[in-house]
């Protein structure tokens, strides 16, 4: 695709329901991110996928969070077990291999715990 | 702990005035110093980005000057236009192991408003 796409755009779920977000990354890019923005907040790095795996789970907050990438491309980011605390923004970004090129992000999926 | 530090919060420019936001980054092995742009309701976009090898890159209007002893660097936007105003953040980053990047470690980012 053109550009960075994720899926849903807005998901509003009941606490200790599961959820599921989407990125698809642009076509040929190996490198692909996930970042969670809170209100007022900076973005906070969760996890990163070089091809199908990753090397940096770091940032993942809690074991109620994992993702995976299957076929170097698509992504799904999978919250357990949704808190209030995790509402915000999950936006995902993708780039070619090389640590310097431009990260182009998507637009966020805005997650609602209610 | 917060690694990259940016200031200010907020900030008003008047149009046609300069635009100034300021980062502090702890870890020296950061290599890569990137400003995105961010307008509501949209994922942040790359505006410019340095390397520790160079003080200071221009493209346009924008201006990052770089202190590596210092361990800051700064965004400038000169001739600020009300189509500016946005929330804008630096990041750094760190090349990974075999060459790939790690993630980014942005600031809390800067709501700039340019007044008309």
């Amino acid at each position: 695709g053109a550009g960075v796409s994720q899926s849903p755009s807005n998901k509003v779920t009941e606490k200790g329901k599961d959820v599921e977000l989407r990125c698809d990354p642009i076509s040929g890019h190996t490198a692909l991110y996930w970042y969670r923005q809170s209100l007022g907040q900076g973005l906070e790095f969760l996890i990163y996928f070089q091809g199908n795996s990753a090397p940096d789970k770091s940032g993942l907050p809690s074991d109620r969070f994992s993702a995976e990438r299957t076929g170097g491309s698509v992504s799904t980011l999978t919250i357990q077990r949704t808190q209030q605390e995790d509402s915000a923004v999950y936006l995902c970004a993708s780039s070619f291999f090389n640590y310097d090129t431009e990260a182009f992000f998507g637009q966020g999926t805005r997650l609602t715990v209610v | 702990q917060q690694q990259v530090k940016q200031s200010p919060q907020s900030l008003i420019v008047q149009k046609g005035g300069i635009s100034i936001i300021n980062c502090a980054y702890e870890n020296t092995a950061f290599d890569y110093f990137p400003w995105y742009q961010q307008f509501p309701g949209k994922g942040p976009a790359l505006l410019i980005a340095i390397r520790p090898d160079v003080s200071e890159k221009k493209e346009g209007r924008f201006t990052i000057s770089f202190n590596k002893s210092a361990k800051q660097f700064s965004l400038h936007i000169m001739d600020s236009q009300p189509g500016d105003s946005a929330t804008y953040f630096c990041a750094a980053s760190i090349e990974g192991v075999g060459g790939g990047a790690d993630g980014l470690t942005f600031g809390k980012g800067t709501h700039l408003i340019i007044q008309p």
